[in-house]
């Protein structure tokens, strides 16, 4: 399975934006992007999944690189209820099946 | 909509003492599921998975074992526990689709005395 690379730690100000970079240099043409968060004591959220092209939903925006190497999960605007374990994963089409495997993500803090 | 339960939401359980954790799915037909463990401060770690009744891969070597009794029923086993097998267990499950996302239940916190 193709790695991802993020950054241990993150630190933002409430109602600011943010941006969660993940490295994915080895990403095959088959490979989504999926983005999670996880609160603490929780089961891990889904949070948005892309191909090649920017996501929106009503949590988060993603934006891929052109050459899909890298991407950014972007929080609009922070609040103190996104402090969370952001997870970077790619998941590959055509497997045997759908298994994802995490890394250790980034811990994302949220200052009021 | 689709649930997932699992339970208990947390166990203590002496060394050597056997273990069952239960996930079951509501909602949904033939769903892929899957088990992975949270040790303290660390990520999370796939153990099992399974896309059909009793069709369980293992993608760690333990004295963990994984069954799957009914279409939508994932069961989480160990005939001796060991105090490395203390962490936070999470059961999901997702659709054969390409591009399903995973749903995760609230997890069993494990602790082996």
């Amino acid at each position: 399975d193709a790695k991802t690379t993020q950054p241990n730690s993150m630190e933002s100000n409430e109602e600011e934006p943010v941006h969660l970079p993940c490295n994915h240099s080895t990403i095959s043409g088959t490979d989504y992007i999926h983005w999670y968060r996880q609160l603490p004591s929780q089961g891990p959220e889904y949070v948005i999944h892309g191909l090649t092209s920017n996501v929106n939903n009503r949590m988060a925006s993603l934006a891929i690189a052109e050459d899909r190497k890298s991407s950014t999960l972007i929080l609009h605007r922070a609040t103190l209820r996104d402090a969370a374990v952001y997870y970077c994963i790619l998941r590959t089409i055509g497997g045997a099946t759908n298994k994802l495997i995490f890394g250790t993500g980034t811990l994302l803090a949220v200052q009021p | 909509s689709q649930t997932i339960h699992q339970w208990p939401a947390t166990l203590v359980q002496p060394v050597g003492s056997p273990l069952s954790l239960e996930c079951t799915v509501e909602g949904t037909s033939n769903p892929n599921l899957y088990w992975y463990r949270q040790a303290a401060g660390r990520g999370l770690q796939l153990l099992f998975y399974s896309v059909g009744i009793g069709q369980i891969s293992s993608e760690v070597p333990q004295n963990l074992s994984a069954s799957r009794p009914q279409d939508r029923q994932f069961i989480l086993s160990s005939k001796k526990l060991l105090l490395s097998d203390s962490g936070f267990y999470l059961c999901a499950w997702n659709r054969g689709w390409r591009d399903s996302p995973l749903h995760f239940g609230n997890g069993t916190r494990l602790t082996v005395t």
